[in-house]
C-alpha cells in the first residue's frame, strides 16, 4: 500500500518551534518530501530526503528514518506567514509517481 | 515569467460536457505531472510524462481522462462527458529532478 498519514491540524506561538509529523509504509516509497501550501495557492516545494537523517534548510529541517517509515518537519522561530498547510508526499518505488498525504494546517498565533 | 503556467485558470462547464486545460512547463524540464485537488486534501496523482512519453497513470483515473505532451514540451489534459465529481483544481508541475515546480491550477466546476 501507499498510505501516507499526517496529523490534520495543529496551533502554535509566533516564535517556538513546531514539529509536524508523517508517517508512512515503507514497502511503498523510496524518499520523501514536504511541500507548504498558502489557502488558495500552490505548492511549494521545502525539501527532499532520501537517506536517513536530519537536514537543515534555514528555519526548516526535514528528518527521515525509512526503516520506521518516519519523517517530520521542523519549523523554528515560527512566524505568522508560517500558517500554511504542509504536505508530506511519497515517491513511489517503482518510478515517479508521488503520493501526498492529506497535509496538516498549521495555525500561528500571536 | 518563467514559471508554470497553466490555462484557463478557472472552467465553469455542464455536466457531460468535454473540457481540456492546457499546461506550460518550465522550458528545461523534462518531466511534466498533472495532479487533481480538493478542499481538505492533498494533490491527487493523475499521469507523469517524461518528455513526451507518459510514463505513469493512476489506476483512479477512468477512461474519460487523458493526457498528452506531443512534443515533450506543453501537456494537454481533457475530461470527456464531466460528472460533477470532477469539481476540483487541477495542478500541473514540472521537474528537472526531484523538486517539482507546480502552476496556479485551473478550478473546474461542473454544474
Amino acid at each position: 500500500g501507499q498510505n501516507i498519514d499526517q496529523p490534520t491540524e495543529m496551533t502554535a506561538t509566533e516564535g517556538a518551534i513546531v514539529q509536524i509529523n508523517c508517517t508512512y509504509q515503507t514497502s511503498g516509497f523510496n524518499g520523501l518530501f514536504w511541500y507548504q501550501q498558502h489557502a488558495g495557492e500552490a505548492p511549494t516545494f521545502l525539501s527532499y530526503n532520501v537517506l536517513d537523517g536530519l537536514e537543515e534548510k534555514g528555519r526548516f529541517s526535514s528528518f527521515l528514518s525509512r526503516s520506521k517509515g518516519y519523517s517530520y518537519l521542523l519549523l523554528k522561530e515560527l512566524q505568522m506567514k508560517d500558517s500554511a498547510s504542509y504536505l508530506c508526499a511519497g515517491r513511489g518505488t517503482g518510478g515517479f509517481k508521488t503520493i501526498f498525504g492529506a497535509g496538516t494546517r498549521l495555525f500561528v498565533k500571536a | 515569467d518563467t514559471g508554470v503556467s497553466q490555462d484557463p485558470r478557472h472552467k465553469i462547464t455542464k455536466r457531460g460536457q468535454n473540457v481540456t486545460f492546457r499546461c506550460d512547463p518550465i522550458s528545461e524540464h523534462n518531466r511534466l505531472y498533472w495532479y487533481r485537488q480538493t478542499l481538505g486534501q492533498g494533490p491527487e496523482f493523475l499521469t507523469y510524462f517524461q518528455n513526451e512519453a507518459q510514463l505513469e497513470k493512476s489506476r483512479l483515473l477512468s477512461d474519460r481522462f487523458s493526457a498528452e505532451r506531443p512534443k515533450g514540451s506543453f501537456s494537454t489534459l481533457e475530461i470527456q462527458r464531466t460528472e460533477q465529481g470532477d469539481s476540483a483544481m487541477y495542478l500541473c508541475a514540472s521537474s528537472p529532478t526531484n523538486e517539482q515546480f507546480f502552476g496556479p491550477g485551473t478550478r473546474l466546476t461542473v454544474l
